[in-house]
């Protein structure tokens, strides 16, 4: 299935290091979604960003969305042992009538204490 | 207030049996969409109902279904499962066709 390109696929920092992943697609999309996956549960929204250009922040997480809306990255700052997980990106568009989510490959993160 | 509810958490079934998987929005939202994610890879896109309705299907072949009930629950069928059914499925909960979506935890689904 298609899925967005998101990069660093994984990472390792040391704790109260500042974090930085980004997320890329072929398509135009009209809504950027980031969430955060522990293991075996569901993922949980973050930040959502519905304009170009916009840079929405959630308490250490800030988001943009890109100007030629194929992009979008989310930055962690001074990170914490809880900030493990995997980080999905999620565009939103409509295809054929149908507004549905196109998710990245995830990006793992690992913090260091 | 519930989050997203799904249920089972977790089940194994034999190949070639069937699956229900159910999900309960949160309540006032009117659209509940299906996921499928295999291990390593991001949630892909399965059904999208909104109001009872049917508003996009993802490339899955016809085995699988849906459907959503008045009270906006829904279920999700799986006919005939293969080993590669295996995957945990997720249900997510809209206020609108068009607004972003919570997830539930999931079920896990093992064919063996």
């Amino acid at each position: 299935g298609q899925q967005l390109n998101q990069s660093p696929q994984s990472m390792f920092i040391q704790e109260g290091e500042d974090v930085s992943m980004n997320c890329t697609s072929s398509s135009i999309f009209n809504t950027w979604l980031w969430y955060k996956q522990d293991p075996g549960e569901g993922p949980v929204l973050l930040i959502a960003l519905y304009k170009a250009g916009e840079l929405t922040s959630n308490g250490r997480l800030t988001a943009q969305f890109g100007i030629t809306r194929k992009d979008s990255f989310l930055n962690i700052s001074a990170s914490i042992p809880s900030d493990v997980g995997i980080y999905f990106c999620a565009g939103r568009g409509m295809t054929s009538g149908t507004y549905k989510y196109i998710f990245g490959t995830g990006t793992r993160l690992k913090v260091l204490a | 207030d519930a989050g997203v509810t799904q249920s089972p958490t977790h089940l194994i079934k034999t190949r070639g049996q069937h699956v229900t998987l159910r999900c309960s929005p949160i309540s006032g939202h009117k659209s509940v969409s299906w996921y499928q994610q295999v291990l390593g890879q991001g949630p892909q896109f399965i059904f999208q109902y909104y109001e009872k309705e049917e508003r996009g299907r993802g490339n899955f072949p016809d085995r699988f279904s849906a459907r959503q009930f008045p009270n906006y629950s829904s279920e999700l069928n799986v006919n005939a499962l293969l080993l590669g059914d295996s995957a945990l499925y997720l249900c997510a909960s809209s206020l609108g066709a068009n607004t972003e979506a919570f997830f539930g935890q999931g079920t896990r689904l093992t064919v063996v």
